[in-house]
């Protein structure tokens, strides 16, 4: 069974980091890209980053560049997000999720989420 | 950066009733088309994929079409634990972009 268990949220104050993990389990872990997705509060869903199988090419949104970085350890099947100089806009849950077989197919599986709260 | 709207963005629907969402891209993304559910509280889940792809494990009641930049989901004989925020998304260009979500409730 495919599992992405995220941890390392909470409450941090503006300007500080956080890093986000993503335990995943179930499947070959070094075969998927793999993603971060945020949803504020009563919010949609947007697409933060993604990273290839390899590690090899990342991919972030504009208001996040420069600022967040995913990373992965494929040995350790574990995603990971550093967040630094963090907002009050960057307040939401953020969900790890494996990309599908094909590059089109969307995001097949979603971890549960973590809440990570700015605010001074 | 391609621009996803859904509609509508809230509806209301009997048991058994079939309901269509609605999602017009901005520009042509060649049926790179998700459709996920959201239950309250919970993550998302994969519905549909490559507009009209029934994701493992997904009821038949389920069903996704379109091309170009305008696409549907259709929900045949609407269940009670169908109450959910569906969300499209394009994976055609990066950023994929999810539409505004379209909240279904029971009526």
């Amino acid at each position: 069974e495919v599992q992405l268990v995220e941890s390392g949220g909470g409450l941090v104050q503006p300007g500080r980091s956080m890093k986000l993990s993503c335990a995943a389990s179930g499947f070959t872990f070094n075969n998927y890209d793999m993603a971060w997705v945020c949803q504020a509060p009563k919010k949609g869903l947007e697409w933060v980053a993604t990273i290839s199988y390899d590690g090899s090419s990342t991919y972030y949104r504009d208001s996040v560049k420069g600022r967040f970085t995913i990373s992965r350890d494929n040995a350790k099947s574990t995603l990971y997000l550093q967040m630094d100089s963090l907002r009050s806009e960057d307040t939401a849950t953020y969900y790890c999720a494996r990309q599908g077989d094909y590059p089109g197919m969307g995001f097949d599986y979603w971890g549960q989420g973590v809440m990570v709260t700015v605010s001074s | 950066d391609i621009q996803m709207t859904q509609s509508p963005a809230s509806l209301s629907a009997s048991l058994g009733e079939t309901v269509t969402i609605e999602c017009l891209a901005s520009e042509d993304i060649y049926s790179n088309l998700a459709w996920y559910q959201q239950k309250p509280g919970k993550s998302p889940q994969l519905l549909i994929y490559y507009a009209n792809s029934l994701n493992d494990g997904v009821p038949s009641r389920f069903s996704g079409s379109g091309s170009g930049t305008q696409y549907s989901l259709k929900i045949n004989s609407l269940q009670s634990e169908d109450v959910s925020i569906y969300f499209c998304q394009q994976n055609y260009d990066s950023p994929r972009t999810f539409g505004g979500g379209t909240k279904l409730e029971l009526k």
